[in-house]
């Protein structure tokens, strides 16, 4: 059964902290992908990796940075927390071409909120 | 600079009827299409997918339709059942010759399946 796991399903961070968000694939995918869900805005795409040391920005990538130093592992960072980065982080995974019958399978989710 | 576009923030629908999502894009390059439906407080989960050189993919009760003039794609479910209410969201990837695909998301629409 494909699994993509995040390492908490709620944080309550203080302002100004440092704070990681971990996930880990079991799937062997080249993929892995970090987005923010808000109201009426979706699914937000942050940072992404197509391979170990490898990453591209995507549409909201101010105030975070991600590692990735093993093949299942990606992480994302929140460099100094702010309120405005309380929201749904969603963590996926997917083979490097998506094509016919292949699909990005997601986490459960972190819900962050930054007092 | 929205590529991904879903202009129905809620739909409601009465059960045993047809719910019909929609989903327009921008990017000429977008070239695999997919649905995800998320319950709250859990990570979305794909439902369907359909590639650019098809208009057509069913799947059981749920069937997508590409229209790729119009750049327009929709969702439909029939018939429509309680547990289908849910968020779904529409995503869309274009190839790249180097690098991981991007894959990006409306900001989804909100189906109510009424008794």
């Amino acid at each position: 059964d494909v699994k993509v796991t995040q390492s908490s399903r709620y944080l309550v961070k203080r302002t100004g902290e440092k704070v990681f968000l971990e996930c880990v694939q079991d799937m062997d995918h080249e993929n892995m992908f970090w987005y923010r869900q808000d109201p009426g805005l979706g699914l937000r795409l942050i940072y992404f990796s197509y391979d170990v040391k490898m990453k591209e920005k995507g549409d909201i990538p101010e105030g975070y940075s991600v590692s990735r130093e093993k093949k299942e592992r990606f992480s994302l960072i929140l460099e100094s927390a702010s309120t405005n980065q309380t929201s749904m982080y969603l963590c996926a995974s997917s083979y490097q071409t998506l094509r016919v019958d292949t699909e990005a399978f997601f986490g459960q989710g972190t819900r962050l909120t930054v007092v | 600079d929205q590529q991904v576009k879903q202009n129905s923030p809620s739909l409601s629908v009465q059960e045993g009827r047809i719910s019909i999502l929609n989903c327009d894009y921008t990017n000429s390059m977008f070239d695999y299409f997919l649905w995800y439906k998320k319950y709250p407080a859990e990570g979305p989960t794909f439902l369907i997918s359909i590639s650019s050189i098809k208009d057509k993919n069913e799947d059981g009760r749920f069937t997508v339709f590409l229209n790729k003039s119009a750049k327009h794609l929709s969702l439909h479910i029939v018939p429509s059942q309680p547990g289908d209410s849910a968020v779904y969201f529409c995503a869309a990837s274009a190839r790249r010759i180097q690098g991981a695909q991007k894959l990006v998301f409306g900001q989804g629409t909100r189906l109510t399946i009424n008794p």
